[in-house]
């Protein structure tokens, strides 16, 4: 079974351009996590897709950020435009449950750096 | 909202050497996991581990829910275990249940 996977590994970006990370979650997964750990911080909760919908986006830091789920299966991370504060590893995870409590997968993240 | 605190922040190691590692946390939880982020800055699954004890060749952990903290014991260190560890937590009561809060990590370096 494959596991969380994202693309890109890593993207180099000037500031005030546009970055699009994807994530693909473990197959089966309703529950579709986006993570960050910036400026060598704790990691930080972004928001959480059930299936399409948007289940909860109140770590959003503002609205650069955009994020998708079209289908229920991949989902998409914008930012537009790109700050040099957005730099960081960015986690994309997913989990099998409907319930709460269940282990969450992550992927090996998309490091991001704004020039 | 919940806290989730980490005890040591920074570690030294010789290799070989033993260590245990802390995470404390303010409130009932459903879910605890224990990560692992290499230099690369990959974030590597540990232990999901709301409770009990669970073992993985030389990585062990202890959750007591009751008393709300969890240990993840680290044996015969060796330099590729260098980097941070971070516990991270579900809460069970309030909003926002789903994701996780992740403590500030464990930065562990390893020497040869």
């Amino acid at each position: 079974e494959a596991g969380v996977t994202q693309f890109p590994s890593h993207s180099v970006i000037e500031k005030g351009q546009t970055v699009t990370l994807r994530c693909d979650p473990i197959s089966g997964h309703d529950n579709l996590y986006w993570y960050r750990r910036v400026m060598g911080k704790e990691i930080k909760f972004l928001l959480h897709f059930v299936k399409e919908s948007k289940q909860d986006e109140s770590g959003m830091p503002n609205n650069r950020f955009l994020a998708e789920r079209t289908g229920g299966t991949y989902s998409t991370l914008k930012v537009q435009p790109a700050e040099l504060e957005d730099s960081g590893v960015y986690f994309c995870a997913s989990s099998q449950a409907r319930y709460v409590g269940y282990e969450q997968y992550f992927g090996p993240g998309t490091r991001l750096t704004v020039t | 909202g919940i806290q989730v605190e980490q005890s040591p922040p920074d570690l030294i190691l010789q290799e070989g050497a033993n260590s245990t590692l802390r995470c404390n946390f303010s409130d009932s939880v459903n879910n605890l996991q224990w990560f692992h982020q290499n230099p690369w800055g990959q974030l590597i699954n540990l232990f999901y581990i709301p409770s009990g004890t669970k073992q993985n060749g030389r990585l062990s952990a202890t959750t007591v829910a009751t008393e709300r903290y969890s240990l993840l014991y680290i044996s015969s260190s060796q330099t590729t275990d260098s980097g941070v560890y971070f516990c991270a937590v579900e809460r069970r009561y309030g909003g926002s249940q789903g994701n996780l809060i992740f403590g500030k990590g464990t930065k562990l370096s390893v020497k040869p």
